[in-house]
């Protein structure tokens, strides 16, 4: 069975900060792919990556960076110089291959409150 | 290009009472989602049509809850009769693709459904 855990309930920061956002993962297929979405006030979930099992590139995007470890089983997100408009919910998610439609079990989400 | 809309943004009933809701994918997209996530919990999966047919209904927790998507365009979940732990905000997704592979599903501004 797939598991996401998101351990960090909330996290609080001051602007210009760096923050991860810890994911660990559990499955036993070898084919799978991980995610991040970010859910702002606004209410929807924006996605923002994935990565699949077999590429373990990390990936920086603007201030944004993943840390994706196979060996670890973790696929943290990391955030640069914290701005207040990263307030957030951040859901990290995985889908199996072997369930057909992919679909994604997610973790309880991070809370992100970032102060001016 | 119009996203995933969602009716009501918030609704909130009492216990017996049923409530509908409904998700307008995106124009095109196949492949239709619904979530829910119980406060401070993570985002479960309810069940996924392809077109009008569902692919996979079995995160549907019990005979209450009934979707529908005929013509394939726009889906209905209705909750008859609502109790108490049928609160949560209710996620549609969409996504374009169907059969394997990782598609990206773009997620609605989901629906808070409160029952008293």
């Amino acid at each position: 069975a797939q598991k996401v855990t998101q351990a960090q309930t909330e996290i609080s920061v001051v602007e210009k900060e760096d923050v991860t956002l810890d994911c660990v993962y559990e499955t036993r297929d070898t084919t799978y792919y991980l995610f991040w979405y970010k859910q702002p006030p606004s209410g929807e979930l924006v996605f923002l990556i994935r990565r699949n099992s077999f590429d373990e590139q990390n990936e920086i995007s603007g201030r944004y960076s993943w840390n994706f470890q196979k060996s670890t089983s973790s696929f943290n997100f990391t955030i640069t110089a914290s701005q207040v408009v990263d307030s957030a919910v951040y859901f990290c998610a995985l889908s199996e291959a072997n369930r057909g439609s992919y679909i994604p079990t997610f973790g309880r989400g991070t809370s992100l409150i970032v102060h001016p | 290009e119009a996203g995933v809309t969602q009716f009501p943004s918030h609704s909130v009933i009492e216990k017996g009472q049923t409530v509908t809701l409904r998700c307008d994918p995106i124009s095109g997209h196949d492949n239709l989602y619904w979530y829910r996530r119980v406060m401070g919990k993570e985002i479960k999966f309810l069940l996924h049509f392809v077109k009008e047919s569902k692919q996979d209904e079995s995160g549907m927790p019990n005979n209450r809850f009934l979707a529908e998507r005929t013509g394939g365009t726009y889906s209905t979940l209705k909750v008859q009769p609502a109790e108490l732990e049928d609160s949560g905000v209710y996620f549609c997704a969409s996504s374009a693709l169907t059969g394997g592979g990782s598609y990206e599903q773009y997620f609605g501004p989901g629906t808070r459904l409160t029952v008293t």
